[in-house]
């Protein structure tokens, strides 16, 4: 499979605890894009990377929210000190983007990581 | 402030029929806009980008049509099909890297 995956697939977490989800894009793609998503409402944009560069970070993305990419391959999104409002699927995307060029074209998803925050 | 809107109603139509889904925008100058698919619990699926230089974009079954001076961009699926019920998400990108997307519009094609 070639696609972009996350893991996990679900997360139950009590309120307080830490939680990191694994992104691993499509291998020839440089650009890495975190989302998040709650029912009924569109992605909502969190942070992206080109290579191991993090280039946008969202004013939504609290102090509790970090994003790495260490190596310019997979990417890492951990939430600390989870609230219930945390709670929401996490989306993560990846595409070929030209760097210093235009916009990426389309973005591939993977299937996302929901998390629960009792 | 800059705002997407989908069409705030989910829609229903009869197989055979033309869906068409709106997406208008306000306060971007998007250098293009694309469609996706989102069926429930899984990621979105890219369908169709169109560029703010192009009128209109066809890909089998769908059509997208772009308008920057009405700042809207109308999507046709022709001879829906039950299997085309979807929630369809457009995204606006302004060549700063991100894509930033709509809250969606659900279709139901009744047989």
């Amino acid at each position: 499979d070639t696609g972009v995956s996350q893991d996990p697939r679900h997360k139950i977490t009590k309120r307080g605890q830490n939680v990191t989800f694994r992104c691993d894009p499509i291998s020839e793609h440089n650009r890495l894009y975190w989302y998040r998503q709650t029912l009924g409402q569109g992605p909502e944009f969190l942070t992206y990377f080109q290579n191991e560069a993090q280039l946008e970070k969202s004013r939504l993305l609290s102090d509790r929210f970090s994003a790495e990419r260490p190596k310019g391959s997979f990417s890492t999104l951990e939430i600390q000190r989870t609230e219930q409002g945390d709670s929401a699927m996490y989306l993560c995307a990846s595409s070929s983007g030209r760097q210093g060029g235009d916009g990426t074209g389309e973005l591939f998803f993977g299937e996302g990581s929901r998390l629960t925050v009792l | 402030s800059q705002k997407i809107e989908q069409n705030s109603e989910a829609l229903n139509i009869q197989e055979g029929k033309t869906a068409t889904l709106t997406c208008n925008y306000t306060n971007y100058s998007p250098a293009y806009l694309q469609w996706y698919r989102q069926d429930p619990g899984r990621g979105p699926v890219f369908l169709l980008l169109i560029r703010e230089n192009e009128k209109e974009k066809r890909k089998e079954r769908l059509k997208v049509t772009f308008d920057t001076t009405l700042k809207q961009s109308l999507f046709h699926i022709t001879a829906s099909q039950p299997a085309d019920s979807a929630t369809y998400l457009c995204a606006l990108n302004t060549n700063a890297g991100k894509s930033t997307f709509g809250d969606g519009t659900t279709l139901t094609v009744k047989p």
